[in-house]
Parts: C-alpha cells; sequence; structure tokens
C-alpha cells in the first residue's frame, strides 16, 4: 500500500531554534496535509497544499508541496515551547476522496 | 462551533469481546471517517461514511465495521477483541462539496485497551 516516509522521526531543539521536517512518498498524491498532535488530543491541521509547487504559511509555519508532487516539507521558525507535540504529513492520491495517508509522525521537544 | 466528539474518551475491554465506539460531527459535516492510531502501525485509515453509506475502507479485517444515521453521526464496532485491538481510535468529519479545502476535523479519540 501507499507509504509515506516523515522525517526526522524525533527532534530536540532549543527555544528559538528553526525547524525543518520533510516527507516523501513511493506515489503521486495531489493533496498534502500537515497535523499537529498533542497528548489526549486528535491531530489538528495545521497546512493544507492543493498544487505542486504551491508554498504556504500560517504564522511561523511554512509548508511547500514539492514539484514531483512526492514530498512535502514543513519548516517552523523561531520555535516556541508550545510548539512541542508530534507532527504529522498526509497525503491525498485521489481527488475528493477521504482517505488519507498518514507520515509516522516528527516528535519535536523543546528545551527552554 | 462545537468540534468532533467521540464518546467514551476511554474504555477497557477483555479479548473477545465487542466494542462501540460512537462520533458526533461538527454540525453541517456529512462525512465522517474513521482511523485507528497505535505506536507501531501509526494512523490507518479505517473507513469513510457519507449520507448513511460507507464510500471508502481501508485494509482492516471484517471485525471493523460502522455505520452513519442519518444525522450523519457515526459508530464503529469491533467484535471479537484481540489484544492488537488496543489503540486510539480517531473519528473525523468534513463538509462535502468540490472545494478541496474541505478537510478533516479530528475528534479527540478513544483510547481503546484490550486485556
Amino acid at each position: 500500500g501507499q507509504q509515506l516516509n516523515q522525517s526526522p522521526q524525533s527532534m530536540f531543539i532549543q527555544e528559538g531554534e528553526d525547524v525543518s521536517m520533510n516527507c516523501t512518498s513511493s506515489s503521486i498524491f495531489n493533496t498534502w496535509l500537515w497535523y499537529k498532535q498533542e497528548p489526549g488530543e486528535g491531530p489538528v491541521l495545521l497546512i493544507a497544499l492543493y498544487k505542486a509547487g504551491e508554498l504556504t504559511s500560517n504564522g511561523r509555519l511554512t509548508a511547500q508541496f514539492g514539484i514531483t508532487r512526492k514530498d512535502s516539507f514543513l519548516n517552523i521558525s523561531a520555535s516556541i515551547p508550545s510548539d512541542v507535540g508530534i507532527y504529522f504529513c498526509a497525503g491525498r492520491s485521489i481527488q475528493g476522496a477521504q482517505k488519507l495517508v498518514f507520515g509516522q509522525g516528527t516528535r519535536l521537544t523543546i528545551n527552554p | 462551533k462545537a468540534g468532533v466528539t467521540q464518546t467514551p474518551r476511554y474504555l477497557i475491554k477483555t479479548r473477545g469481546q465487542q466494542v462501540t465506539l460512537s462520533c458526533s460531527p461538527i454540525s453541517g459535516h456529512r462525512s465522517v471517517s474513521w482511523y485507528q492510531q497505535t505506536p507501531g502501525q501509526g494512523l490507518q485509515f479505517l473507513f469513510e461514511y457519507f449520507s448513511e453509506t460507507q464510500r471508502n475502507k481501508g485494509n482492516f479485517p471484517g471485525r471493523f465495521s460502522g455505520r452513519q444515521f442519518s444525522n450523519s453521526r457515526s459508530e464503529m464496532n469491533v467484535s471479537t477483541l484481540e489484544l492488537g485491538d488496543s489503540a486510539l481510535y480517531l473519528c473525523a468529519s468534513r463538509r462535502t462539496g468540490e472545494d478541496p479545502s474541505y478537510e478533516q476535523y479530528f475528534g479527540p479519540g478513544t483510547r481503546l485497551t484490550v486485556t
């Protein structure tokens, strides 16, 4: 089945540092999504991307839909303690379908 | 606007039993999807319902089933529970339409422990 490779699996950074994580797929996706999940909660949508090459920002977060449609990255600038959590990429290969394929997640830990 | 609600939040069952989990979507959302989240397998798609019909199904055994009611509320059922069914079960709802930006919003999940 479809798989998303998300890296890194975990990150330990200092407050104020920038963060970068990415996802790659062996197949083409027409939608890339980035979610954040905190303990005891469901994933919360951060950024949605629908076109190859699209670059979208949400505050300190920036994500891009790769030109090949097989990858995406998420950057967080000037990290703060509330950025702690697990970040997931997700992809959709069929327009309009609801089945999302998720990456394994990147666990972000921030030292104040 | 209330978010997606799931009940119960926590559940402990014994191997061999069955369980029913409930999901109430955001008002106006007619599509409901279910996912299983485990440390080993991550987030995996179970199935999606729209207008009381299953539209898509993931690769799970027939012990996992679901349904949707006319008010868009959904339930999923797992029969003959196995230890490996212990997981966080997440429900997500979505407004339907041609706009691709109608994305899924997740509930807090039901934590199922099978002993």
